[in-house]
């Protein structure tokens, strides 16, 4: 079955560093999406991307899809404490399932 | 407009019983999927639901049951519990239309088995 894989499981950053995360796919997808959870919350949707090579920028926070559509990543500028949670990618394959990613637990140091 | 909602928030049975959660979504969602969600991992898949017939099924044995009410609603039943079965369970909704695939996720109900 599809699977989805995260890297890196955890990172520690000082307040001001960046901070990149990477999603990849065994399968090929319709479309990506991204969730913090925060300690103690739920997973919040952040984005989703469709389109084969698609960037996509919030404020400090830009997201890219693979050419293959099977690999994204999100990367943060200047990270600051409420940065702190954990990322999911979740790949969506064309039956609309979600296939989560193990997260990547981001802390920020001030 | 409220959010996904849950219920029970927390749980505590013990090994053997069986185990009711309930979901209400977003109003106008009509897919409901629910996810079990083990300490230090991601969300896993385990069913989900649009007008009231299943999707998809993940890959979790028969002792899983769920099923969606005409009002959207649903409920996620765990017979025979296994200390295992020890997880935050999370609904999420979604319209599934009009290009927003994404989903919102409840609170979710925090079972514990001992």
């Amino acid at each position: 079955g599809q699977q989805v894989m995260q890297i890196p499981q955890y990172q520690h950053v000082q307040e001001g560093e960046d901070f990149t995360t990477y999603c990849n796919s065994s399968t090929t997808l319709s479309n990506i999406q991204w969730y913090k959870q925060r300690p103690g919350g739920h997973p919040v949707f952040l984005i989703q991307l469709v389109k084969s090579g698609e960037v996509k920028k919030q404020k400090r926070l830009t997201f890219q899809f693979g050419e293959a559509k099977k690999n994204s990543s999100l990367h943060i500028t200047a990270t600051q404490t409420t940065d702190v949670g954990t990322y999911f990618c979740a790949g969506v394959n064309y039956g609309q399932n979600f296939v989560f990613g193990p997260g990547t637990r981001l802390s920020v140091l001030p | 407009d409220a959010g996904v909602t849950q219920s029970p928030t927390h749980l505590i049975k013990t090994r053997g019983q069986q185990v009711t959660l309930r979901c209400s979504p977003i109003s106008g969602h009509k897919s409901v999927s629910w996810y079990q969600q083990v300490l230090g991992q991601g969300p896993q898949f385990i069913f989900q639901y649009y007008e009231k017939e299943e999707r998809g099924r993940g890959n979790f044995p028969d002792r899983f049951s769920a099923r969606q009410f005409p009002n959207y609603s649903s409920e996620l039943n765990v017979n025979a519990l296994l200390l295992g079965d020890s997880a935050l369970y999370l609904c999420a909704s979604s319209l599934l239309t009009g290009g927003k695939p994404e989903a919102f996720f409840g609170q979710g109900t925090r079972l514990t088995v001992v």
